[in-house]
């Protein structure tokens, strides 16, 4: 079974609607991330987590919420999607401390907004 | 605020060809470097890292030296195979424990 998983792998929603993309771990990590990955613009950072009660903003958390609801779940929403949040969207976690640590990614969500 | 830049791609190689993809950064302090790889259809997975300047970092034929007299973290890999054709990206950890990616660098390899 994979360590991070992602749900649902593909989505296509109309604009104004609310949706939620989910993510699960096994890994046991405190830390939790979810980026959006544009065509040509790497990835980037919209919320991190460093345990249930530690909630960030990254560089894009405009029209995303998100919710920690157990340490190994973390949950995106788009509340109003518009088709500009067109994008795929990766969930990853990575362990409390040190400088080596790497992130894990989970397999992805596809989001179409039309 | 930390950046990191990577050169545009798609490169083109053939198999058995040498493989360079340059990677600078700007970051305050001494972040970590990373490269990640992402094959078709998949999520990122780490492909090497290094801490500290001169660290070398390796796996899989790929090779990369945290230089911090230039700023960079090429990666490279003396011979490259179909099996390599995949997206690169650089990454630096600085001080909030947060990735900074680089742009992605296409590789796509013929036989």
């Amino acid at each position: 079974d994979a360590d991070v998983t992602q749900t649902p792998r593909n989505r296509i929603t109309k604009t104004g609607k609310r949706i939620m993309l989910e993510c699960s771990q096994t890994k046991g990590h405190d830390r939790m991330y979810w980026y959006r990955q544009d065509p040509g613009l790497g990835l980037q950072l919209i919320y991190y987590s460093f345990d249930v009660k530690d909630i960030n903003k990254g560089e894009i958390s405009d029209g995303y919420s998100v919710s920690r609801q157990a340490q190994a779940k973390f949950s995106l929403s788009l509340e109003s999607a518009i088709p500009n949040q067109t994008a795929l969207y990766f969930c990853a976690t990575s362990e409390t401390s040190g400088r080596a640590n790497e992130q894990f990614f989970g397999p992805g969500t596809r989001l179409t907004v039309l | 605020g930390d950046s990191v830049t990577q050169m545009e791609g798609p490169v083109t190689l053939s198999e058995e060809a040498f493989l360079t993809i340059n990677c600078t950064y700007t970051a305050t302090g001494y972040p970590s470097l990373f490269w990640y790889v992402q094959y078709p259809g998949e999520g990122l997975q780490l492909l090497l890292k290094a801490t500290k300047a001169d660290d070398k970092g390796s796996n899989k034929g790929f090779e990369a030296t945290y230089r911090k007299e230039t700023t960079s973290f090429h990666l490279e890999k003396g011979s490259v195979q179909v099996s390599d054709s995949a997206v690169y990206f650089c990454a630096l950890r600085g001080g909030y424990s947060t990735l900074t990616f680089g742009k992605g660098t296409m590789l796509l390899v013929s036989p």
